[in-house]
């Protein structure tokens, strides 16, 4: 069970806009504390995606956004493409455990 | 360029000790937390630990009880060792450069993951 809750899968057809959530508590998102994004690609390390909530890391289209409401942040997808399809990882500090916390993953399909 | 090159031990047994090495070149050790990631089989990623360049560690308190790491900043490489390894702790597991801002550390550089199998 991820301190992190992601849905474990989203889908959408070529072109179309997705988000992937990811839902904390008052002890990680909730506090304030920086989301980081992750794409994983089968056979492929983790990739930095977005870091500090808003921060597209280098070389990361402007197609990629993320942001943060109360508990929660979410990632959004637009013109989706056929290499988007990947897993995508939440990441953030929880000051109970004192520990960097990933959500579970969500797997996008592209359709 | 930063790169991140890990390997380690092959199959274990259980109670046995896993142990992994990441050397890093590109870059000084300084200034970065030095992290371990696994994936276990259908999982999603888990947070193991860290260390500083100053020796500074954390780590998960799922696993802390077992968990070792070293770094020697002369030969730019950092180290983990998971004691009493079992079935559980069979997974792809990642060394990672983690970039500190305040509390919130990220994960911008990765190392390629080495499969670490337990079995009797």
């Amino acid at each position: 069970q991820s301190v992190l809750t992601q849905s474990p899968s989203v889908s959408g057809a070529p072109g179309q806009r997705v988000t992937i959530s990811c839902t904390g508590s008052t002890s990680n998102i909730g506090s304030g504390y920086d989301v980081h994004w992750y794409q994983h690609l089968p056979e492929t390390a983790p990739k930095l995606l977005i870091y500090l909530t808003t921060i597209r890391a280098s070389g990361v289209p402007d197609r990629f956004s993320a942001s943060r409401s109360g508990t929660s942040a979410s990632l959004a997808i637009t013109g989706l493409q056929a290499e988007d399809e990947a897993d995508y990882y939440c990441q953030s500090y929880d000051s109970s455990l004192s520990i960097s916390v990933f959500g579970g993953g969500t797997k996008l399909t592209v359709l | 360029q930063v790169q991140l090159q890990q390997w380690g031990a092959g199959p274990l047994r259980p109670s046995q000790t896993l142990s992994l090495t990441c050397e890093v070149y590109g870059v000084s050790l300084s200034g970065y937390y030095w992290s371990w990631i696994r994936q276990s089989p259908g999982k999603g990623l888990e947070f193991i630990g860290e260390i500083n360049h100053r020796g500074d560690t954390t780590y998960s308190p799922s696993l802390e009880s077992r968990v070792t790491m070293s770094l020697d900043t002369s030969r730019k490489y950092f180290s983990l060792r998971l004691s009493s390894v079992s079935a559980a702790d069979t997974a792809l597991y990642y060394c990672a450069r983690a970039v500190a801002d305040k509390w919130s550390h990220y994960m911008d550089v990765w190392g390629k993951g080495t499969t670490v199998t337990v079995s009797s």
